[in-house]
């Protein structure tokens, strides 16, 4: 059971858009739609924004969007601002009731 | 409101022993599944492992299999997570978090516990 890899870093200008991927295996992104994505600010407790690959929970900006295709899912803020600049971790059902997490993106925003 | 309110912040030396509580409230204790999360220091969120508090059945990942035990008291609305033979590599910051399904994602999460294990 591997880490699910995402890039170590992004950046974005205010205003703009980033998409951070999320590449995964057969085994757990490419068999089950059930990705989630969590958003943690420096020493704060994780959040989560996305669920079920594309699903938002009711208070999450509409700026965060997400999909999946095979092995990868993305989740792509669209419309940076500064209070987005965060670790963003990636996270799949792996069948027989475990998990696995990303190693984290740090989104910056220039 | 749903809630999770983990134990203190805890210095362990290596060798020794640790146990976190997680104590929930605000809905039906023994219908969520707990899951705990590892995050070193500066590192990323690891899942360690999960329990269905209906009956105490755990899942763990293969990297803590072993070394971590996930136990309920549903007379408390309480998950533990028990560390043995705690190694300086051990420090790290875990949280608890509540698991709904069947959509497999966890919200809410618990503030989280600062372990540090030095000698």
């Amino acid at each position: 059971q591997s880490a699910l890899t995402q890039p170590a870093s992004v950046s974005g200008s205010p205003g703009q858009s980033i998409t951070i991927s999320c590449t995964g295996t057969s085994s757990d992104i490419g068999s089950h739609d059930l990705v989630s994505w969590y958003r943690q600010h420096p020493g704060k407790v994780p959040k989560l924004i996305i669920f079920e690959n594309t699903k938002r929970p009711s208070g999450v900006s509409f700026r965060f969007s997400a999909s999946k295709s095979g092995n990868t899912a993305s989740l792509t803020i669209s419309g940076l601002q500064t209070e987005d600049e965060a670790d963003y971790f990636c996270c799949s059902y792996a069948g027989s009731s475990t998990f696995v997490f990303g190693g984290g993106t740090k989104l910056t925003v220039l | 409101d749903v809630q999770l309110v983990q134990s203190g912040p805890e210095l362990k030396k290596p060798g020794e022993s640790l146990r976190i509580s997680c104590e929930a409230s605000g809905y039906s204790f023994s219908s969520y599944w707990i899951t705990w999360v590892r995050q070193m220091p500066g590192r990323g969120l690891e899942w360690m492992g999960k329990i269905d508090p209906s009956d105490s059945y755990t899942n763990y990942s293969p990297s803590f299999r072993g070394h971590v035990t996930l136990s309920a008291d549903r007379s408390t609305s309480t998950t533990y997570l028990h560390l043995s033979n705690l190694k300086a590599s051990d420090t790290a910051i875990y949280y608890c978090a509540r698991v709904e399904l069947p959509e497999n994602y966890f919200a809410p999460w618990g503030q989280g516990t600062l372990v540090t294990v030095s000698s």
